[in-house]
């Protein structure tokens, strides 16, 4: 079945410091990939998304490429802040209707001022 | 546009009760998934919903059942709770299946 690997975490980072989370898929079809993010008692969010190889997700400073050669789809942020502290889940979805969305287990990352 | 909103959003119940959780999605989203996530086993799918039938459903007992509305809403129960079924419940929804899901601040369960 499909699956998601991240790297095992915690994440500790100073501020403004280079942010690579790395997540890795198996799929049996063509997902679309996603990056979610939860806040301290917070639901998750969705933070960017990428529907077919070689797009690229960005928002609020964090990018992701979809790369299917390497069934990779790495979190990446060129300076992070305090505020960034949170967990990060990486996922995918096919949309075949032949499975939900599968999210991998989450990278804590915490960042100090 | 209101987000997706659950109810209650703390809860604390004994061993042994039942308990009842209430997802109401984003208008116009059809399809509601649950999830249980606690911090030994992360995020988990529960299962998912859509047009009033469940779709998808993981690996958890009968004890968790859920059921949606017409109206797209959608419950979850839990029977005969254990201590292990503390967790944080998310619920999220989508426009349509495999589409990307916006979640819900969750329902903090607490089984003394």
């Amino acid at each position: 079945g499909n699956s998601v690997t991240q790297m095992e975490g915690p994440v500790t980072l100073s501020e403004e410091a280079f942010l690579t989370i790395n997540c890795t898929y198996t799929a049996t079809g063509y997902p679309s990939l996603f990056w979610y993010v939860q806040y301290p008692g917070e639901g998750l969010q969705l933070l960017l998304k990428a529907t077919k190889a070689d797009d690229k997700g960005s928002n609020k400073g964090f990018e992701a490429t979809y790369r299917k050669e390497t069934t990779s789809f790495h979190l990446e942020k060129g300076s992070v802040q305090v505020s960034d502290s949170a967990v990060y889940f990486c996922a995918l979805s096919e949309d075949n209707y032949g499975q939900n969305f599968v999210f991998g287990p989450g990278t804590r990352l915490s960042v100090l001022p | 546009k209101a987000g997706v909103t659950q109810t209650p959003r703390y809860l604390i119940k004994t061993r042994g009760q039942q308990v009842t959780l209430s997802c109401s999605p984003i208008s116009g989203h059809r399809s509601v998934s649950w999830y249980q996530q606690t911090p030994g086993q992360g995020l988990q799918f529960l299962f998912e919903y859509f047009s009033e039938t469940q779709r998808n459903k993981g690996n958890f007992p009968g004890r968790f059942s859920g059921r949606q509305f017409s109206n797209s809403r959608s419950e979850m129960n839990v029977s005969t709770l254990e201590l292990g079924d503390s967790a944080l419940y998310l619920c999220a929804s989508s426009v349509n299946r495999g589409h990307e899901q916006y979640f819900g601040p969750g329902t903090r369960l607490t089984v003394t």
